[in-house]
């Protein structure tokens, strides 16, 4: 069975890039679509976007111009960038698999924005 | 972008009981497009219902949902010990998508 596993920082710089990984294993990273989706401490759950296979991608308004998703099919894993974070970017980050609802989800992995 | 809003927050209730948990949602939502979700503490959120009504699959047949516009239900016919989670709902009918912020349902 697909199986996700969020990786990067768990730390990153206030006005720093924040970037993480998620890997799929048990299957393949085609023809699906993949998102990312972030849980904000006392704010519940956000959409961060998604990102097809094919590397088409969608992102939250709110978030677009510091937003980057990306895909390796060769390495079966896509990847996010968030730039110029700042205190309201710390969250417990998901990755997922599908477009507009989601069928897998990784464990979250907890990033903390701090000067 | 579309608020969701959920209800009750917390929900006590026994093992057998039946669960009613609410979605408002701030404007209609286009086509029923709501799904929610079970989250349980250490473990990936679990799609239950999408399209209002539509159970994922392998999701058991006391977990329904229904509704439309702005207003969506999730039932849960007979709680079972395993039911006790959080459930969100979201909307995926407007982008960009947006969560509740969750209901609660512990025991009694």
């Amino acid at each position: 069975q697909v199986q996700l596993l969020e990786s990067g920082p768990g730390l990153v710089k206030t006005s720093e890039t924040l970037s993480l990984t998620c890997t799929v294993s048990g299957g393949s990273i085609s023809p699906y679509y993949w998102s990312w989706i972030r849980r904000l401490p006392g704010k519940g759950l956000e959409w961060i976007g998604y990102i097809y296979y094919s590397g088409t991608t969608n992102y939250n308004p709110s978030l677009k111009s510091r937003v980057t998703i990306s895909v390796d099919t060769s390495k079966n894993h896509f990847s996010l960038t968030v730039t110029s974070v700042t205190a309201a970017d710390t969250a417990i980050y998901y990755c997922a698999r599908g477009k507009t609802t989601w069928t897998v989800w990784g464990q979250g992995t907890l990033v903390t924005v701090s000067s | 972008e579309i608020v969701l809003t959920q209800s009750p927050g917390t929900l006590s209730l026994s093992p057998g009981e039946r669960a009613t948990l609410s979605c408002r949602a701030s404007q209609s939502v286009n086509s029923s497009s709501l799904a929610w979700y079970q989250e349980k503490p250490g473990q990936s959120s679990r799609l239950l219902i999408y399209g209002a009504s539509n159970r994922a699959t392998g999701i058991p047949d006391r977990f329904s949902g229904s509704g439309s516009g702005t207003d969506f239900t999730l039932t849960i016919s007979r709680l079972e010990p395993e039911d006790f989670a959080v459930y969100y709902c979201q909307q995926y009918g407007s982008s960009p998508w947006t969560f509740g912020q969750g209901t609660k349902v512990d025991v009694k």
